[in-house]
């Protein structure tokens, strides 16, 4: 069953404003960690930021925030001040206490017009 | 520090071969994961080697294998290749491994694109 749902494919934004990259989850596990990376055409996934199930702050990472709704199970990404090197795919990813796999969802292709 | 080292990059094959595909992890790390990137299916986990022992599978068959060294140096092995394994195959080494919900960051290689005609 899919257990991470990116319902946008692709999102356009202007550079230097901010972008929400939007993720869904799928758990009955108290305890998982959330994750997003970014995939340049390069094909090389860089990890940009982590939130436990029981941080009781939404992570941040430089431009990176992640608003993280428990109840919702929502993880979603916020990019802030666009860079046109911020053109990628986003992937955002779980992985739960009882599953040692991980399991990403679908992407969402962003790119940062001038 | 050098980061994690797929080769070779490319890899183009014909149906019924096999296929070895080779992984570098980042020095002192002893977990690496393998994981399948296709348009259709996305990515999705192979299996994870943790100090030379397979701790962690997904769900492919049998003709995808893997094992590790004891320099944490990891190999994946496809047999009787179909068409629909054309993809990029991506490893990922952590330091301690990929068990429960921790923040155990995954740096990953730049990947081995398969074609297989």
């Amino acid at each position: 069953a899919q257990k991470i749902t990116q319902t946008q494919p692709g999102m356009f934004v202007q550079e230097k404003e901010a972008v929400t990259l939007d993720c869904t989850y799928d758990t009955s596990d108290q305890s998982y960690g959330l994750f997003w990376y970014k995939q340049p055409s390069s094909g090389e996934m860089i990890f940009l930021i982590y939130q436990g199930s029981y941080d009781e702050q939404n992570a941040t990472e430089g431009r990176y925030s992640l608003n993280f709704q428990k109840a919702r199970k929502s993880a979603n990404l916020v990019i802030s001040a666009s860079q046109l090197g911020d053109s990628a795919m986003y992937f955002c990813a779980m992985r739960e206490v009882n599953n040692n796999d991980m399991r990403f969802g679908a992407g969402t292709r962003l790119t940062v017009k001038p | 520090k050098a980061g994690v080292t797929q080769t070779p990059r490319y890899l183009i094959k014909t149906r019924g071969q096999q296929v070895t595909l080779s992984c570098s992890p980042i020095s002192g790390h002893r977990s690496v994961s393998w994981y399948q990137q296709t348009p259709g299916q996305g990515l999705q986990f192979l299996f994870e080697y943790f100090s030379e022992t397979q701790r962690n599978k997904g769900n492919f068959p049998g003709r995808f294998s893997g094992r590790q060294f004891s320099n944490s140096r990891s190999e994946m092995n496809v047999s009787t290749l179909e068409l629909g394994d054309s993809a990029l195959y991506l490893c990922a080494s952590s330091l301690l491994g990929t068990s429960g919900a921790g923040r155990q960051e995954q740096f990953f290689g730049p990947g081995t694109r398969l074609t297989v005609l």
